[in-house]
């Protein structure tokens, strides 16, 4: 599975949009890449993936660069609920495994 | 709604004592996983399962077991517990559907202390 880089922690105003980047230079085509957002004393949890094109739902959108070499993850509207830990993980689904690799993540803190 | 339940919140065992970590979930998900999670580690997968009775070996299975007799249930064993295992266990499932697949659901974990 492909490695990700990802900044140690970001800040954000309350309302304000929250865009955390994500660098994966080494995916390759079949791997996909996943977000999950793990809130203090829980479990982590599913946000968004994508494959090539660019992806949203009702708590993120995914945008990921043509080269699929990078992505950011956007909160249109961060509030206080969304500070977490953010995962970026890339990986192969299907098969046997299904396995996911997490980091250290992006502990992004919105500010009120 | 989606539902990954762990049997404790908190445990506080002793050096050598059998523990058992039990993670039921309610979505007829195919896949269950145990992970360990310590500060400046992130999550480590220790056990998988993608079938009742099949299992794999994680990254760090060293000192663990598991069990899944039925298919709601996945059971994570520590036959002798040591205080290295003092740790944050955390349970996911997830659909064998293709699309599915990498959408992992997690309980809220127990935290382990072993004395």
């Amino acid at each position: 599975d492909a490695k990700t880089t990802q900044p140690t922690s970001m800040d954000c105003a309350e309302g304000r949009a929250a865009n955390l980047p994500c660098n994966h230079s080494t995916i390759s085509g079949n791997e996909y890449v996943y977000w999950y957002r793990q809130i203090h004393s829980q479990g982590p949890q599913y946000i968004i993936h994508g494959l090539k094109n660019n992806e949203t739902n009702e708590m993120a959108s995914l945008i990921i660069t043509e080269d699929r070499k990078s992505s950011t993850l956007i909160l249109p509207h961060a509030t206080l609920r969304d500070t977490a830990v953010y995962y970026c993980i890339v990986s192969l689904y299907g098969g046997a495994t299904n396995k996911l690799i997490f980091g250290t993540g992006t502990l992004l803190a919105v500010q009120p | 709604d989606v539902k990954v339940t762990q049997s404790s919140r908190y445990l506080v065992k002793r050096t050598g004592e059998k523990v058992f970590l039990e993670c039921v979930q309610d979505m007829d998900h195919e896949n269950m996983f145990w992970y360990r999670q310590d500060p400046g580690l992130g999550l480590r997968l220790i056990y998988f399962s993608y079938d009742v009775k099949m299992k794999e070996k994680g990254d760090i299975p060293e000192g663990y077991s598991v069990s899944r007799e039925k298919k709601e249930r996945f059971s994570l064993i520590l036959e002798s517990a040591s205080t290295n295992q003092t740790s944050m266990y955390l349970c996911a499932s997830s659909s064998s559907i293709h699309r599915l697949a990498g959408e992992q659901y997690f309980g809220p974990g127990t935290r382990l202390t072993v004395t």
